[in-house]
């Protein structure tokens, strides 16, 4: 049981460069997102799923898409990467949107563009 | 517009001493409080959570209290252990998704 495994760890990007980052999860969540953590922020919610085939705009979407087609896997995609996308990603899931809405994180993609 | 602070970037505890980590809110409206750890290079870990509508929480160690009044909440870690050292996010939650606070981190000398 891997939990929530993100690939890659690391990238770097020079800037107009595209990129996808995949987020795969084994726990049966129907619930997946996508943050960016960048110094002195905190976590920002980027794009969310609420299941299979759903997709929704967190709170900083712009300069990134995603898709849902497979349960198991989030992908979050930069079509022209920016300097101002450096940052560190994080993908999380849950099981619902109900009580507690405990998320379980991945690892991390530290991603760097010039 | 900030919705949840953590005004502190960082705190020191010796081992052994209560560690208290503070997070204050300004939407009414978050249904949810959470707590959640992080260490370098990993992703955040879920430690605890206190639902709106009471104002205690305890599991071991941690103690999560929250004054709706001053729409504050805090962790209490008692007694801190170096293992606790670590990076602290509190997040509150609204329609489903989770807003964090910008972090605290934590060091327990031994």
């Amino acid at each position: 049981n891997a939990g929530v495994t993100q690939t890659p760890k690391f990238r770097v990007l020079k800037t107009g460069q595209s990129m996808t980052l995949l987020c795969a999860q084994d726990m049966n969540h129907e619930y997946m997102y996508w943050y960016r953590q960048d110094p002195g922020m905190g976590l920002r919610l980027i794009h969310y799923s609420v299941g299979e085939g759903t997709t929704a705009k967190g709170e900083v979407p712009d300069g990134y898409n995603v898709s849902r087609l497979k349960k198991q896997n989030f992908l979050l995609g930069l079509e022209s990467a920016a300097p101002s996308q450096t940052s560190v990603y994080f993908c999380a899931s849950s099981l619902s949107s109900g009580g507690a809405n405990e998320q379980y994180f991945g690892p991390g993609t530290r991603l760097t563009v010039t | 517009d900030q919705q949840v602070k953590q005004n502190s970037p960082s705190l020191s505890v010796q081992e052994g001493r209560i560690s208290i980590l503070n997070c204050d809110y300004t939407n009414s409206m978050f249904d949810y409080f959470l707590w959640y750890k992080k260490y370098p290079a990993e992703g955040p870990t879920f430690l605890i959570s206190i639902s709106s509508i009471k104002d205690k929480n305890e599991d071991g160690r941690f103690t999560v209290f929250l004054n709706k009044s001053a729409k504050h909440l805090s962790l209490h870690i008692v007694p801190s252990q170096p293992g606790d050292s670590a990076v602290y996010f509190c997040a509150a939650r609204r329609t489903g998704k989770l807003i964090f606070g910008q972090g605290t981190t934590l060091q327990v000398k031994p």
